[in-house]
């Protein structure tokens, strides 16, 4: 069993609705990552989260940390958010710099 | 544009040869992640720098090998080159040593034939 484990694996939405991606890991953390890739490769960064909520936009990241779950939810979902979204964590302890990823989540909005 | 900037953006090479990948860091970040993102195992850790010292360690092959110079750049040395190196390496950046917001390159993608 992976130590980041994302649902789902593929998803596909159409323009305006409502997304929720879930991330839920098995390790003790000290942050959880938010990250989007989009065709050609480019990763950027969504959200950073220690706990509770942050919002950006469209995008809302929440996380749990006693049930050791996190989700990204998009509103009013567009063809432009069409990506890979992959959660990643910084396991607790000394090696802060580690990510650990999870497998990503195809999203695929039509207009 | 994250600030971090990786070359090559491309590079075409034969098993058994050895390859140079560089990454500079935005501007004022002194840490320096490295990963590998393969079809099969996604997208990995494989070291982090943080002013000129290693500073973790994850699934880095003993054929492969990184620095940071003291002007901040990064460079990840890949030897011996087998077909399964093949992948795209991403450099990413960060201001702190620990837990911080990653800022990522628009990655190197290494093929070996």
């Amino acid at each position: 069993k992976n130590e980041v484990e994302q649902s789902p694996q593929n998803l596909t939405a159409q323009e305006g609705e409502f997304i929720t991606i879930n991330c839920s890991y098995s390790v003790g953390i000290s942050a959880l990552h938010w990250l989007q890739q989009h065709p050609g490769g480019g990763i950027v960064s969504l959200f950073m989260l220690s706990s509770g909520k942050k919002k950006h936009g469209r995008l809302i990241a929440t996380i749990n940390i006693q049930e050791k779950h996190s989700s990204l939810h998009i509103t009013a979902s567009h063809p432009r958010d069409s990506a890979v979204y992959i959660c990643a964590v910084n396991a607790g302890g000394t090696s802060y710099g580690k990510l650990t990823f999870g497998q990503g989540t195809i999203l695929t909005v039509h207009p | 544009d994250s600030g971090v900037t990786q070359t090559p953006k491309h590079l075409i090479t034969a098993t058994g040869q050895r390859v140079t990948l560089r990454c500079s860091p935005r501007s004022g970040d002194l840490s320096v992640y490295w990963y590998q993102q393969s079809l099969d195992q996604g997208l990995q850790f494989l070291i982090q720098y943080y002013n000129g010292e290693e500073r973790a360690k994850g699934n880095i092959l003993e054929r492969f090998s990184a620095q940071q110079f003291p002007d901040l750049h990064s460079e990840l040395n890949l030897s011996s080159l087998e077909l399964g190196d093949s992948a795209l390496y991403f450099c990413a950046s960060s201001p702190r040593a620990g837990v911080g917001e990653l800022f990522f390159g628009e990655g190197s993608r290494l093929t070996v034939l």
